[in-house]
């Protein structure tokens, strides 16, 4: 089983819709969680970390879930900007490291 | 603030020949940096945990004889990829943890993509 796992989509979404991207991890030792995004040919970018509470940027919002062991975002209104592999990542402290998920792929079309 | 830059971009070798990469953060102290490795439409691969003026931690499966890094000062930590050999052709990507900062957060410079032929 991998450490962090995604639907690797992808999703194909107009304009102005909602989305949402669900992530599973299997080390209950996690840590720390985030969203990354990372476009084509680009070094991962840091789109906003996440907390049990929850927590909102603009547009997106992000949860997590320890018990489940579940990690979401969802992105309102979406740009076609926003079209991006967005990547689940796990910080394991034991190990000092983080761990990518394999992505997953958002196309915003107009 | 908390740029990390890596040298070269891009870069085509022969096979056989060996390849370093830089990885350099311009405006924090990093004692420890990060190399990862992504083939195409993959996820990025934790290859090895560069300490400064210590010795790597490599990942399970990492030959360490191939992939020499170097870590002699707190902004720059080098990958040398010995004896390319086409299957190394991949994106590799370094990253910075601020020394300064209580944060996870890691740094990643824009990364380097080696094709060898």
């Amino acid at each position: 089983r991998k450490e962090v796992e995604q639907d690797p989509g992808p999703f194909n979404v107009p304009e102005g819709a909602t989305v949402a991207f669900n992530c599973t991890y299997s080390n209950s030792a996690s840590q720390s969680f985030f969203w990354y995004r990372q476009d084509c040919r680009k070094e991962p970018k840091l789109l906003m970390s996440v907390y049990s509470s929850g927590n909102e940027d603009g547009r997106f919002t992000a949860q997590l879930n320890r018990a489940s062991q579940y990690i979401s975002l969802l992105i309102r209104d979406s740009k076609l900007s926003d079209s991006a592999t967005y990547l689940c990542v796990v910080f394991l402290q034991s190990g000092n490291k983080l761990v990518f998920g394999a992505g997953t792929i958002l196309r915003v079309k107009s | 603030g908390a740029v990390v830059s890596q040298h070269p971009s891009w870069v085509i070798c022969k096979s056989g020949t060996s390849v370093k990469i830089e990885c350099r953060s311009l405006d924090f102290q990093a004692t420890t940096m990060f190399w990862y490795r992504q083939f195409p439409k993959q996820s990025l691969m934790l290859m090895a945990t560069s300490n400064e003026g210590s010795k790597a931690t490599y990942e399970q499966g990492v030959e360490k004889d191939k992939f020499l890094i170097n870590h002699a000062s707190l902004t720059l930590s080098t990958l040398t990829v010995t004896s390319a050999h086409p299957e190394d052709s991949s994106f590799y990507i370094c990253s910075a943890a601020d020394s300064g900062s209580f944060s996870y957060e890691q740094y990643f410079g824009p990364g380097t993509r080696l094709t060898v032929t």
